[in-house]
């Protein structure tokens, strides 16, 4: 059983609220990842960190932003959140040789 | 540009049945490539994680192979039960610590009673 969690799992809310999806880590990894999936779709990485305080952006343009001022906690936020955001958000840690760990993912409605 | 090319796109199979899924990849330098099991709604699992110098590795009823020389892999499924069905995701990792992997698009499975 991975040890990495995303909360909430469900989520709906209303257009220009802002947000924040949180995913945990208690594996010590140094690299996590937020794809975006939407339904029978591939997942689309939206951003990754290497580290603390390290960010970047991945192969998919996204409004939302990231930060890792912790290990073990990489958050995501959306400052306005629109319909076109509704999607699944999937988080995911790897260590260094290590295979990607999930998260269970958080279900976005925006309405 | 390093990809990751999946086949078929979906499948349907009956209960009890076999299926081999395949996977394709211009990775380089090659590092390891995972087979990953996502139901619906859910994150993806690992089922298994290949080395260059690993050929086969078998995890119950899931066998995947690796030709490094060639570039590909294949996920062998046997008498196939209605649990399997979800999307498989190969997913491949260059050398290097600062590498990102490499996903590709799934093969979604349906196996039916």
């Amino acid at each position: 059983e991975a040890d990495i969690y995303q909360t909430p799992r469900y989520l709906v809310i209303g257009t220009g609220k802002k947000i924040t999806l949180e995913c945990s880590q208690t594996m010590g990894h140094d690299k996590m990842y937020w794809y975006q999936q939407d339904p029978g779709m591939e997942l689309h990485l939206i951003h990754y960190s290497y580290g603390v305080n390290s960010t970047e952006k991945g192969d998919l343009s996204s409004e939302s932003t990231v930060s890792r001022i912790r290990t073990e906690h990489f958050p995501l936020t959306l400052e306005s959140a629109r319909p076109s955001h509704t999607s699944q958000y999937l988080c995911a840690s790897s260590g260094v040789l290590t295979e990607a760990f999930f998260g269970q993912g958080t279900r976005l409605t925006v309405v | 540009k390093n990809q990751v090319e999946q086949s078929p796109q979906s499948l349907i199979i009956l209960e009890g049945k076999n299926c081999t899924l395949q996977c394709n990849y211009t990775v380089s330098p090659f590092s390891n490539l995972r087979w990953y099991k996502q139901d619906t709604g859910r994150g993806p699992v690992s089922l298994t994680i290949m080395t260059f110098s690993e050929n086969t590795k078998s995890n119950g009823r899931y066998t995947a192979t690796l030709d490094a020389d060639t570039k590909q892999s294949s996920l062998h499924i046997t008498a196939s039960q209605l649990s399997d069905s979800a999307s498989y995701i190969c997913v491949v990792s260059a050398v290097g610590g600062s590498y990102i992997p490499t996903f590709g698009r799934g093969t979604s499975l349906i196996v039916h009673p």
